[in-house]
């Protein structure tokens, strides 16, 4: 079976110090991965996301970058954090299939908080 | 207008009756559907999917379709309060690549 892990699974950071967060996927090849963010209260914003290795799309214009250094490993990174980037970050992996199914499956999560 | 939309609630049920959520989305040529529960402080879980019309029955979840009305619910049978969580909604939009819209969630408490 599948599963995925974050770290950690939180952590206060000074306004302007670097971040890096980690998620990887076992039991399963080539998946699609996603980093989403959920501030306090409200809905999953997706960040970016990778069909494969080195392969990173950008959804959203932020001070946070991406990458995908193995097949089953996505980072998150920020040179400067911001107090707007406080959140909830979650981790997703899809199967690589092309039609019918797209269900993703999501990480436990790092929270984040920037102070 | 949003994609994907859904009443934040609270939506209180009592223990033992059916709770139903519902969901619409934009995305006329949306094909895939699916049903998170997000308990407070935790990650989303899978809980349903569908991708045809009509109804998908799992234990005591429905999920029910329609494409034409561009609607989608959620019928929680025999309600406990181990339910009450906040229940997202996301809509597969077709692109070249797998990309899911959420709806920001509805908020279901279940009181004994």
């Amino acid at each position: 079976s599948q599963t995925i892990h974050q770290w950690p699974a939180t952590l206060v950071q000074p306004v302007g110090s670097p971040l890096s967060l980690e998620c990887t996927v076992e039991g399963t090849s080539n998946p699609n991965l996603y980093w989403y963010r959920q501030a306090a209260g409200r809905g999953l914003q997706l960040l970016f996301y990778s069909v494969g290795i080195g392969q990173i799309s950008s959804e959203v214009p932020q001070n946070l970058s991406a990458s995908r250094p193995q097949d089953r490993q996505f980072i998150l990174s920020s040179k400067k954090l911001l107090l707007s980037d406080s959140g909830f970050y979650l981790c997703a992996w899809s199967p690589p299939r092309t039609g019918g199914l797209y269900e993703q499956y999501f990480g436990p999560g790092t929270r984040l908080t920037v102070t | 207008q949003k994609e994907v939309e859904q009443n934040s609630g609270p939506l209180s049920v009592p223990e033992g009756a059916i709770a139903s959520l519902n969901c619409t989305y934009s995305d006329r040529v949306s094909q895939s559907f699916f049903w998170y529960r997000q308990y407070s402080g935790k990650s989303p879980e899978l809980i349903m999917s569908i991708y045809s019309n009509g109804d998908k029955e799992d234990g005591r979840f429905t999920a029910q379709l329609n494409k034409a009305s561009q609607y989608v619910s959620l019928l929680i049978r025999d309600s406990q309060p181990s339910d009450s969580a906040t229940y997202l909604c996301a809509v597969n939009k077709k692109s070249g690549y797998n990309k899911l819209i959420f709806g920001a969630g509805t908020r279901l408490a279940v009181h004994p």
